[in-house]
C-alpha cells in the first residue's frame, strides 16, 4: 500500500494563475517532505521542502503548506508559468532513513499559455 | 548541469549479459543512492552508500550489485537481468546520508530496457 499519494495525474492550469498540487500520507512518523520537479529526459530536481514542525515554507513563486492532522500537504505555484509544466514529485522522510525517500507517483502539471 | 553524471543514458542488454551503469557526482557529496522507477509506479530506494559504506539495501534481488570505490564514484554491475528489470535507473547523491533534510540531486538516469 502507497504511503505517499499523489491522486491526480495530472493537472492544467493556464499561465498566471495558481497551480495546487496535493499530497497525502499515511505514516505519521514522518518528519520531512519534499517536492520535486522532473522534465522529459532529466532527473528529479529539489524544489522545496517543509519539516514537520512548520505549516508553510515560502520560496520565490513556490509555497508548500502541511496539514499534519489531515497528513495532506500542497505545493502551491503562483503565478504559474509555461516553464513549470513538468512532473511533480511528492516525498516523505523519515530521519535516519538514511536517504530512504517515499515517493509518490508524480502530477504533471501542464500550463497553457 | 546537475552535477551527478550517469553513463550510458539507454541501454539494451540480453537476459544473459553482464552490464555497469556509472555514476559520477561532482557535488562534494558523501553519500550516493540507486534508485529505480518502473512504468507506473513511484521511484524505489535500492541501494545507499554512506561514506563509501552501504548502509542501505532495500531487499534487492542479488543480479543487481552496487560498487562504491570513493565517495564520488558509484556503479551498479548487472547480470542476468530479467524484462521486469527494464525501468529508469536514477544515481542521486546528498552531502550527508541518514538527514531527511539533506535533499538528493538526482542525474538524469539510464533507461535499461533488458531483452
Amino acid at each position: 500500500d502507497q504511503q505517499v499519494k499523489q491522486n491526480s495525474p495530472s493537472l492544467s492550469v493556464q499561465e498566471g494563475r495558481i497551480s495546487i498540487l496535493n499530497c497525502d500520507y499515511t505514516n505519521s512518523m514522518f518528519d520531512y517532505f519534499l517536492w520535486y520537479k522532473k522534465y522529459p529526459a532529466e532527473g528529479p530536481t529539489f524544489l522545496i521542502s517543509i519539516s514537520s514542525i512548520k505549516d508553510k515554507n515560502e520560496d520565490g513563486r513556490f509555497t508548500v503548506f502541511l496539514n499534519k492532522s489531515a497528513k495532506h500537504l500542497s505545493l502551491h505555484i503562483v503565478p504559474s508559468q509555461p516553464g513549470d509544466s513538468a512532473v511533480y514529485f511528492c516525498a516523505a522522510a523519515l530521519e535516519g532513513s538514511q536517504g530512504n525517500l517515499i515517493f509518490g507517483k508524480g502530477t504533471k502539471l501542464s500550463v497553457k499559455p | 548541469e546537475t552535477g551527478v553524471t550517469q553513463t550510458p543514458r539507454h541501454l539494451v542488454m540480453g537476459m544473459t549479459n553482464k552490464k555497469s551503469l556509472k555514476c559520477e557526482q561532482h557535488l562534494g557529496h558523501n553519500a550516493m543512492y540507486w534508485y529505480k522507477q518502473s512504468a507506473k509506479k513511484p521511484l524505489e530506494l535500492m541501494f545507499v552508500y554512506n561514506f563509501k559504506e552501504q548502509t542501505e539495501n532495500n531487499s534487492v534481488p542479488s543480479r543487481f550489485s552496487p560498487e562504491c570505490p570513493n565517495s564520488s564514484h558509484l556503479f551498479l554491475h548487472l547480470h542476468t537481468l530479467q524484462p521486469e528489470d527494464s525501468a529508469l535507473y536514477l544515481c542521486a547523491s546528498s552531502l550527508i546520508g541518514g538527514l531527511s533534510n539533506s535533499p538528493l540531486h538526482f542525474g538524469n538516469g539510464t533507461r535499461l530496457t533488458v531483452t
